[in-house]
């Protein structure tokens, strides 16, 4: 079966600190893949999504950047943090054929001081 | 921005009764889906309705889409404490993106 894997569960940085969040999915070849980041009390907002090695979509203009070194991981990394990056950040998977439903990991509860 | 917008935001109700949540979105779909989100935890996914579909069951869950009107609900029949969760609809237009709404708290008591 397949299943994905996120850390860490929770993070405290500092401002202007640099950032790395893992995600990794295991079982499954070849997946789309994406970040994004929930507000206290709101809905999921799309950060990135890739559909390949190499291959990232940004949704929005932030601080943030993905990557995707391998086909099963994806990381969400800053070179310097802000306090607006504050947040809950959950990585997600889904087939490659389109309209299939997402897979969430357990997501990262970030906090900048 | 949000594509869906859930009604209402929250909902208490006692073990037994039944919860009944509404989304509505802007935009063509090609199909909307349920999550579930546990407190401080990841989305899992209920079910999908494509938008040919006007209705799916799966368990104790049933789903409507009414695609004139741009709307979906999802109820949950004889509703248990263990279903106390943030409920999200999602739609999905030509790519693989999801789109999400801003979630229903629904809280069961005993």
């Amino acid at each position: 079966s397949q299943t994905i894997h996120q850390w860490p569960a929770t993070l405290v940085q500092p401002v202007g600190s640099p950032l790395s969040l893992e995600c990794t999915v295991e079982g499954t070849s070849n997946p789309n893949l994406y970040w994004y980041r929930q507000a206290a009390g709101r809905g999921l907002q799309l950060l990135f999504y890739s559909v390949g090695i190499g291959q990232i979509s940004s949704e929005v203009p932030q601080n943030l950047s993905a990557s995707r070194p391998q086909d099963r991981q994806f990381i969400l990394s800053s070179k310097k943090l802000l306090l607006s990056d504050s947040g809950f950040y959950l990585c997600a998977w889904s087939g490659l054929r389109g309209n299939q439903p997402q897979h969430f990991g357990d997501g990262t509860r970030l906090s900048i001081l | 921005s949000q594509q869906g917008e859930e009604d209402p935001q929250a909902l208490s109700i006692q073990e037994g009764e039944n919860a009944t949540m509404n989304c509505s979105y802007k935009t063509s779909i090609n199909n909307l889906q349920w999550y579930r989100q546990n407190s401080g935890r990841g989305l899992v996914h209920l079910i999908l309705i494509r938008s040919n579909e006007r209705e799916k069951h799966s368990g104790r869950l049933r789903v409507t889409l009414d695609t004139s009107k741009k709307s979906s609900s999802l109820l949950i029949t004889a509703s248990r404490a263990a279903d106390t969760a943030s409920y999200f609809c999602a739609t999905t237009g030509t790519a693989s993106k999801l789109t999400f709404g801003t979630g229903t708290r629904l809280q069961v008591t005993l």
